[in-house]
Formats: C-alpha cells, sequence, structure tokens
C-alpha cells in the first residue's frame, strides 16, 4: 500500500531535550512537508522541501530543523529552542504543488 | 494579507438535514482550493481539489463548489459517520507548493 507513515505516534520528552519525528512515503512525491496543528488553530506549516537536498522555512520555523537526504524521508527534530513544542505533528507529501496527502500524525509531549 | 475563513466554527446537524460549509479566501491569486476531511487524533484525508470558478466536484454525500471569492462544501442527508473537521486550503500564485489552512469546521451529525 502506497502512503506516509510517521512514527512513534505519541513521543514524550523532558523539557530541554532534542527530539526527532519521523516521516517516510512511498508515493514517490518529490515533494515534502511538517505541519503543527494546535486546538483551535488550523495547520501551521515548519518546513517543506521540493526536492531532494532542499529545503525551506515554512511560516514557524523556529526551533525547528529538518534534513531530505532521501526522497522517500524528511524528519523533523524539534529542538530545546522550541519554546512551546507541545503538540500534534502532520507530515504531508505531494507531486509538485497539486494536493497534499498526509502521514497519521505525531503527538509530541513536552514536560 | 492573504487569509482563509471558514464558517462556521462548528455545526450541529441532525441525520438527514442538509447543510453546507463555507470557506472564503483572499489571495492575489489562487492556483487551486482543497478539502479535507480529519478525524480526531488522525491526519487529514483528502476530499476534493478545485482548480476555478465554477467547478464542481461531488463524492457520496459531499459536493464542493468555488466562485471566485468563496468555497462551499455541501452535505446531502448526512449521517453519523460524516462527523469530523472539516478543513479547507487554498494554493496561491507564487508560493511554490505551499498551502494554507483554515481553522476547520467541526461537523457533529446526531442520530
Amino acid at each position: 500500500d502506497g502512503g506516509i507513515t510517521q512514527s512513534p505516534k505519541y513521543l514524550f520528552r523532558k523539557e530541554g531535550q532534542n527530539v526527532t519525528l519521523s516521516c517516510e512515503q512511498n508515493l514517490n512525491h518529490d515533494a515534502m512537508y511538517w505541519y503543527r496543528q494546535d486546538p483551535g488553530q488550523g495547520l501551521r506549516l515548519i518546513y517543506y522541501s521540493q526536492i531532494v537536498n532542499d529545503f525551506q522555512k515554512g511560516d514557524i520555523a523556529e526551533g525547528y530543523s529538518v534534513s531530505r537526504e532521501k526522497k522517500e524521508s524528511f524528519p523533523l527534530t524539534v529542538t530545546s529552542a522550541q519554546k512551546n513544542p507541545t503538540a500534534f505533528y502532520l507530515c504531508a507529501s505531494s507531486s509538485g504543488a497539486r494536493e497534499q496527502y498526509f502521514g497519521p500524525g505525531t503527538r509530541l509531549t513536552v514536560t | 494579507e492573504d487569509q482563509v475563513t471558514q464558517s462556521p466554527e462548528a455545526l450541529r446537524l441532525q441525520e438527514g438535514e442538509s447543510s453546507s460549509l463555507n470557506c472564503s479566501y483572499t489571495v492575489s491569486g489562487l492556483r487551486g482550493l482543497f478539502w479535507y476531511r480529519q478525524d480526531p487524533g488522525k491526519g487529514p484525508e483528502f476530499l476534493f481539489t478545485l482548480y476555478s470558478a465554477g467547478e464542481e466536484k461531488e463524492k457520496e454525500r459531499l459536493k464542493a463548489t468555488l466562485t471566485k471569492k468563496e468555497s462551499f462544501l455541501h452535505i446531502t442527508a448526512p449521517k453519523p459517520e460524516d462527523s469530523a473537521t472539516y478543513l479547507c486550503a487554498v494554493h496561491m500564485t507564487g508560493t511554490a507548493s505551499k498551502l494554507t489552512f483554515g481553522t476547520g469546521t467541526r461537523l457533529q451529525v446526531t442520530l
């Protein structure tokens, strides 16, 4: 089955620790995205990548970092510099500027 | 400023009671408008893409329409399984493949 996988589903970390969220797709899409979703707010774009070895900041990139070494993979690191990291994180992919397909999400809780 | 506004924020319908959700946008140039369905704790599921005013798309009890300033998601004779949050997103000219999302409409369909 083609799709997007995110792991883990739930993640708990202590304040001050960096944490990496995994995102893998087998849809052969060139573009991949990371969003953050908070209650009562729309999806906000953190980073996106349109091609391997290239990525751009989205609207709320501060405190986050990404890499795109393989077409299938786009991991997101939430660093200790992110002031309010507890949120639901969604990864998506698309073929160019067409519709984006989302993974199941990772719920990160930092205490 | 480019904006996407969805209304109402929440809607409660009885089974069989048809209604419409609204997505209005103020963008400098629309390349595409997307509708998604999101169940609690899950990633958004793609429903429709609309590209030009006058376009309509249908899927089961859902029909999406587009004008120059807004889109409607019409739900005909809804069932409890249609309960979800419905998200609207726009792709604007000059923004590569980035989408701007509205905050969604929470739909509850009761027996």
